[in-house]
């Protein structure tokens, strides 16, 4: 199972700012997924980042508020920008594995936007 | 659409007591995934169950799935205290280098030692 962890572990932003969310694995991987975890709430997924190609967003996300880098197959990044309360969730990211499809996480990102 | 509506939202048990949750789903499936997670940290993958197969073990895990009913049961045995989690439960519609997961709602467990 790959090894994943995120920085940073968590933050807390001023409204209208920016943070970035970094994901890196200990082997490389080719698909790699960030998802939203609201309070009490479960997962979300927000994009499938391939590495070499643009992230591909799900339903209710977009590429200006949530913009994703994959420069090589161990690393990712997801920014979220110009941050409101409702961003506060956490964030995490996930690698896909095996021919199934189970997924392996980091430990997430707890965001709080004030 | 949601999909993976478990149930119950909340279970509360004694240590040494089984744990029984619930998940459907709406759509048709290649396989069927639990997962633990910890106070709001990172998930844990459990077990994984494939749209041909009707049960599945591992440890104190036993899976069930009915595709008929698009629906699966999860079974701790034997509670502990360290099971106290929430469980997700994440269906996987496409094979191959999708990966795609569609998680459900949750079961927050609580074993009371």
């Amino acid at each position: 199972s790959a090894v994943i962890s995120q920085k940073p572990s968590r933050d807390i932003c001023q409204r209208g700012t920016s943070l970035t969310i970094q994901c890196q694995v200990d082997s490389q991987v080719t698909m790699m997924f960030w998802y939203r975890q609201q309070p009490g709430q479960s997962l979300t997924l927000i994009a499938t980042a391939n590495q070499g190609s643009e992230a591909t967003y799900e339903s209710g996300f977009v590429i200006d508020k949530f913009p994703i880098s994959r420069p090589n197959l161990t690393f990712s990044t997801l920014t979220v920008s110009n941050m409101s309360p409702e961003d506060s969730s956490i964030y995490l990211c996930s690698v896909g594995s095996g021919d199934d499809g189970e997924q392996y996480f980091g430990p997430g990102t707890r965001l709080t936007v004030t | 659409s949601q999909q993976g509506e478990e149930d119950p939202q909340a279970l509360s048990i004694q240590e040494g007591e089984n744990a029984t949750m619930n998940c459907s789903y709406k759509t048709s499936i290649n396989n069927l995934q639990w997962y633990r997670q910890n106070s709001g940290r990172g998930l844990v993958h459990l077990i994984l169950i494939r749209s041909n197969e009707r049960e599945k073990h591992s440890g104190r895990l036993r899976v069930t799935l009915d595709t008929s009913k698009k629906s699966s049961s999860l079974l701790i045995t034997a509670s502990r205290a360290a099971d106290t989690a929430s469980y997700f439960c994440a269906s996987s519609n496409s094979g191959g280098s999708n990966y795609k997961l569609t998680f459900g709602k949750g079961t927050l467990l609580t074993v009371n030692p």
